[in-house]
């Protein structure tokens, strides 16, 4: 079956670095999604990596490899905004997404 | 420069009543999605069309319609709401089958 795993919860302190792993198994591969999304809003699009390496986007880096079914997000210079959930999904070959059920990031002072 | 948005953003219904959540975008995406979002599941697709009157069913269409004669517009409906259909729901666009999704702002149903 297809399945997207990540950490159900984060904890991380202003300032520091973060990284929030993402597993998938997906029938076929069209790519690797990003979304963040704040409490009792919608998601908004982070990053799309279909491509095995690191994209860097301001303080927002997201990684994959193909090979071992892999992705992470990394964000630098914590911020108390980022406290939010993080959502990845994978699409398969049928240009369908499959979601993860997100990670909550809280940010400490 | 609304973007997408939805109607009503907050609606409590009986049981077995209908209800149809609006869903308009400005952009002329080709794609939009309809999604609901449950404490501990990730985004669960409901139905989604590819261009106006082609619609498809996704993960947990039951209980569920759509229509899309005009590309702008995508009303889901529920024909006889269940208290099981208590969430939150978003509509989604796209340009391409791969591109990134643009989020409406959630239509929060509860069902009594």
């Amino acid at each position: 079956g297809q399945n997207i795993d990540q950490p159900t919860e984060m904890t991380a302190t202003e300032g520091a670095i973060v990284q929030i792993n993402c597993t998938y198994q997906t029938s076929g591969f069209n790519g690797l999604f990003w979304y963040q999304q704040h409490a009792g809003e919608a998601p908004t699009f982070l990053s799309y990596n279909v491509l095995d390496g690191l994209e860097e986007k301001g303080r927002f880096s997201s990684f994959l490899s193909r090979s071992k079914g892999y992705s992470y997000l990394l964000l630098k210079e914590l911020q108390m905004k980022d406290s939010a959930s993080y959502l990845c999904a994978g699409l398969d070959s049928n240009y369908q997404l499959i979601w993860g059920a997100g990670t909550k990031l809280i940010i400490k002072p | 420069d609304a973007g997408i948005t939805q109607s009503p953003r907050y609606k409590i219904t009986e049981t077995g009543r209908q209800v149809t959540l609006m869903c308009h975008q400005t952009w002329s995406h080709s794609y939009m999605f309809w999604y609901r979002q449950d404490l501990g599941h990730g985004l669960r697709l409901i139905y989604y069309s590819a261009a106006a009157d082609i619609t498809d069913k996704g993960e947990v269409p039951d209980g569920y319609v759509v229509s899309r004669s005009k590309t702008e517009n995508f009303p889901l409906t529920l024909e006889s709401a269940t208290r099981s259909q208590t969430s939150v729901y978003f509509c989604a666009s796209s340009e391409s089958e791969r591109g990134e999704l643009f989020f409406g702002e959630g239509s929060r149903l509860t069902v009594l």
